[in-house]
């Protein structure tokens, strides 16, 4: 199976903050990576595929970026409703693997 | 817009099987893969396995050999049967649909999940 890991696990940021999250795989599955939020209780939501896709209805705040094993996500100007658990996933094979998430919390 | 909605059982005992259904509606269960997906208390989320409108399936090598999944596209439904559970596959269950383009292959449809217990 692919490993994917995140880092950092939690991070505190205000409204506002330009926030990086990264995901690492444990071999090349080139751009077949996807970025998904999840609020408490809920499903998980689509915001970033192939590495850098923006999902239709999705702010253009949420950006991107990444090849090969390393992958970041950006949030440029952090907002209230962004406060959420972020997972990376990877499309490469089966079976499909998450990262364990990041959870952005309000500093 | 597709809508997925999860149903089965919220209590399971140990040793039984877990079995779900997942409705899907506003679109056909014809093309993309459809996958389960589970999510235990606090953790991440784990890819359970996959079934396309042909029948052909895809599973997670560590539940392979207790699990099942079908699809039944004159209901626009597919399931998901897991024998010989224990606690460790208290979860919540989702189901999702996986689109492919060009640029990926990702899941953009979500139903809302169903938490399953495993318990006497």
């Amino acid at each position: 199976d692919i490993q994917m890991s995140q880092s950092p696990s939690s991070l505190s940021a205000s409204v506002g903050d330009r926030v990086t999250i990264t995901c690492r795989a444990s071999q090349n599955i080139t751009t077949y990576l996807n970025w998904y939020l999840q609020r408490p209780g809920k499903a998980p939501n689509l915001i970033i595929y192939g590495a850098s896709s923006l999902q239709s209805g999705v702010p253009s705040r949420f950006s991107g970026s990444g090849s090969g094993t390393d992958f970041n996500v950006t949030i440029s100007r952090l907002q209230p409703e962004d406060f959420a658990t972020y997972y990376c996933q990877q499309s490469y094979t089966t079976p499909r693997t998450f990262g364990q998430g990041t959870k952005v919390e309000i500093k | 817009q597709v809508q997925l909605q999860e149903s089965g059982p919220g209590l399971v005992e140990p040793s039984e099987t877990l079995s779900l259904t997942c409705n899907v509606s506003g679109g056909s269960i014809n093309s993309y893969y459809w996958s389960w997906i589970r999510q235990p208390a606090g953790k991440r989320l784990e890819w359970i396995g996959r079934i396309s409108i042909g029948g052909n399936t895809n599973y997670s090598p560590s539940l392979k050999r207790r699990l099942t999944m079908s699809v039944d596209t004159s209901k626009n439904q597919f399931s998901l049967n897991l024998t010989s559970v224990t606690a460790a596959d208290t979860a919540v269950y989702f189901c999702a649909r996986e689109g492919s383009t060009t640029e990926g292959r990702y899941f953009d449809s979500w139903g809302q999940g169903t938490l399953v217990t495993v318990s006497s």
